[in-house]
């Protein structure tokens, strides 16, 4: 898989947009970028995921660049319940979803 | 669906004995994952069954570490004897086939004393 870099913190306020970034400039063509959360003390939880479109669920929308070298994960609206570490990961995938976790990004929403 | 559930959710030991954790991954998934997380090392992958099968538990730290998935509904991760270093929160993992998502369950938080 892709080496992924992301910022180890960053805030934001409440009700305001989060847009978290990722950068995996040796992303190969049919590798995907995956979000998951981590609330503390909780198990991580997916968010979204993407090739080369950008996806929009739920949760958050998932902006990857033309060339595919980074990527920006959007929250639009942040609550203080969206606090939690973010990780981007560069994935194959194919017969199996053995994904490995790098340090991610701790997002704190303030009040 | 009750989702992916561990037990026990605290276990405190001391140094020498034997700990099983145990797991029931989604009922239909045919991945299962063991995750350990540490201040020092993150989330780290220990091992990964597919369809019951070990397929790769080169994350796995020594071999006072084993896993077993007797069938598809049941998972054991077996550390003997225990150690300190091995104190962290043990999560389990399970998903259906390709890029199919992920889903963890709540962790088991080890403390050997």
């Amino acid at each position: 898989d892709a080496k992924t870099t992301q910022p180890p913190s960053m805030d934001c306020a409440e009700g305001r947009a989060a847009n978290l970034p990722c950068n995996h400039s040796t992303i190969s063509g049919n590798e995907y970028v995956y979000w998951y959360r981590q609330i503390h003390s909780q198990g991580p939880q997916y968010i979204i995921h993407g090739l080369k479109n950008n996806e929009t669920n739920e949760m958050a929308s998932l902006i990857i660049t033309e060339d595919r070298k980074s990527s920006t994960l959007i929250l639009p609206h942040a609550t203080l319940r969206d606090t939690a570490v973010y990780y981007c990961i560069a994935h194959y995938g194919g017969a199996t979803n053995k994904l490995i976790f790098g340090t991610g990004t701790l997002l704190a929403v303030q009040p | 669906d009750a989702g992916v559930i561990q037990s026990p959710r605290h276990e405190v030991t001391e140094m020498g004995q034997e700990v099983t954790l145990r797991c029931k991954p989604i009922s239909g998934h045919n991945s299962l994952f063991w995750y350990r997380q540490t201040m020092m090392r993150g989330l780290e992958l220990l091992i990964y069954f597919n369809n019951n099968v070990p397929i790769d538990d080169s994350g796995m730290p020594e071999d006072r570490f084993s896993a077993k998935m007797p069938n598809a509904s049941f998972s054991t991760l077996k550390i003997q004897p225990s150690e300190p270093r091995d104190s962290a929160v043990y999560f389990c993992a399970s998903s259906g086939t390709g890029r199919e998502k992920l889903f963890f369950g709540s962790g088991t938080q080890l403390s050997v004393l």
